[in-house]
């Protein structure tokens, strides 16, 4: 099983408003990733978490806040985002040291689509 | 820097044989994955490669050769199912329990009747 689930599939929402997106993968991954999706371009990492410690924030905007609550649940809060801000966002998750290095495939979610009015 | 080129766009007729080419500049290599995305849906793994050489997996295969930069996806037998872009990732790096992906632009790849 390599399911990946993300919740909501689509959200629309205005620039003043606060919502979270959750993650959810039960292969006992402890790496976990928030990637970023503009239509016809490649993802783009924001965040990496590693047995539920933050290793990489790619200088992502203070409005995108992740947080790993444990190791099977990745959440992304967005508050006061911009219309900019409106794209796929992808979760993916990693065997991370337990892999023994070789491959460590990361495995996506299906995605929440956003749309910031 | 980190570069990696794909060409945007391929077309390809159903049951013939499609390449996909990729180059990479990236500081750090630590193998190269090739994932498929349907329009508004997730990548999905297709393949991987950290030695040169070819890696085959049914109707997919892939090559790798590191003092070239260079790598590429062979699909054979296409299927209308495999009109998709096709992403190539290198693996830059890979410390404490993690690694990083950086992703090429992918490649829309059309296949027609």
């Amino acid at each position: 099983d390599t399911e990946v689930t993300q919740t909501p599939k689509h959200l629309v929402m205005g620039m003043t408003n606060k919502k979270s997106l959750k993650c959810e993968q039960h292969m006992g991954h402890r790496a976990m990733y928030w990637y970023k999706q503009k239509a016809k371009k490649p993802p783009e990492l924001m965040f990496v978490y590693s047995y539920e410690k933050l290793s990489i924030n790619e200088s992502v905007p203070s409005r995108f806040s992740p947080e790993c609550p444990n190791s099977s649940l990745l959440n992304l809060h967005l508050h006061a985002l911009q219309p900019e801000d409106s794209a796929l966002y992808l979760c993916a998750s990693s065997k991370g040291a337990l892999s023994g290095r070789r491959t460590d495939t990361q495995y996506f979610g299906p995605g929440t689509r956003l749309t910031v009015l | 820097g980190q570069n990696i080129d794909q060409p945007t766009e391929m077309t390809a007729t159903e049951g013939a044989i499609v390449q996909i080419n990729c180059t990479y500049q990236t500081s750090g290599f630590n193998g190269l994955f090739w994932y498929q995305q349907h329009a508004g849906e997730a990548p999905t793994f297709l393949s991987y490669n950290v030695l040169d050489g070819l890696e085959e997996k049914g109707r997919f295969s892939s090559f790798l050769s590191r003092s070239k930069g260079y790598s590429y996806l062979l699909l054979k037998e296409l299927q209308m199912k495999d009109s998709a872009s096709y992403l190539c990732a290198v693996r830059v790096g890979f410390s404490g329990g993690y690694n990083k992906l950086i992703f090429g632009a992918g490649t829309r790849l059309a296949v027609h009747p």
